[in-house]
């Protein structure tokens, strides 16, 4: 089975502080992705990548970065947390990007922003 | 642009009943994929089902089935023979095939809640 690995179920950050948010994935699939949701705004994707070392942004990129190293590892970035920034963030991965491969998601890190 | 659009935000059950959850999908790409998604309280996104555009067969997996109409655009999810298990948030995603349409792109999601 696919395994997506978020490194925190729950995590609880000051404005101001810079957080990481990592995430793993054991399948060598190409395609990562990082997504935030909230209520009533479903799932929106912040960046995702086609391969390491490349990024590109998705529809909510502002206040957000990510790295990826090494194929199966894929990490969010928040250059400073806001308050606004309190979100469910979810991961994902899926082994290619066309239109019948499905993407096998994280546990999902719980993120307040005091 | 593509869209995804689930009307239910909340639909109800009883257990060992059949359910369907509407989902409705607007693309210009020719070949695209539809996906249902469940979500329990704990968070994590669980794939259920697929339908491609051009399968001429709806798709089955266990109690989920998706009755595809392709000229009306929708995919609904039904699942049958409702358990208590099944209480989650449910969503529907589609995928093109081709440049910026390749994203998964999502619909709000329904609450189920299974009675028992």
């Amino acid at each position: 089975d696919v395994k997506v690995t978020q490194s925190s179920r729950y995590l609880v950050k000051r404005t101001g502080e810079k957080v990481f948010l990592e995430c793993v994935q054991d399948m060598d699939h190409e395609n990562m992705f990082w997504y935030r949701q909230d209520p009533g705004l479903g799932l929106r994707l912040i960046y995702f990548s086609y391969d390491v070392k490349m990024k590109e942004k998705g529809d909510i990129p502002e206040g957000y970065s990510v790295s990826r190293e090494k194929k199966e590892r894929f990490s969010l970035i928040l250059e400073s947390a806001s308050t606004n920034q309190t979100s469910m963030y979810l991961c994902a991965s899926s082994l290619r990007n066309n239109m019948n491969t499905e993407a096998f998601f994280g546990q999902g890190t719980r993120l307040t922003v005091v | 642009a593509q869209k995804i659009t689930q009307t239910q935000p909340g639909m109800f059950v009883q257990e060992k009943e059949a359910v369907t959850l509407d989902c409705t999908y607007d693309t210009s790409d020719q070949s695209y994929g539809l996906f249902w998604y469940k979500q329990p309280s704990s968070g994590e996104m669980i794939f259920l089902i697929y339908q491609g555009s051009y399968d001429e067969q709806n798709a089955t997996e266990g109690r989920y089935s998706l009755n595809f109409q392709k000229a009306r655009k929708s995919a609904n999810l039904v699942i049958s023979a409702s358990q208590l298990g099944d209480s989650a948030m449910y969503f529907c995603a589609m995928r093109g095939n081709a440049g910026n349409n390749r994203k998964l792109i999502w619909g709000l999601g329904t609450s189920l809640a299974v009675n028992p």
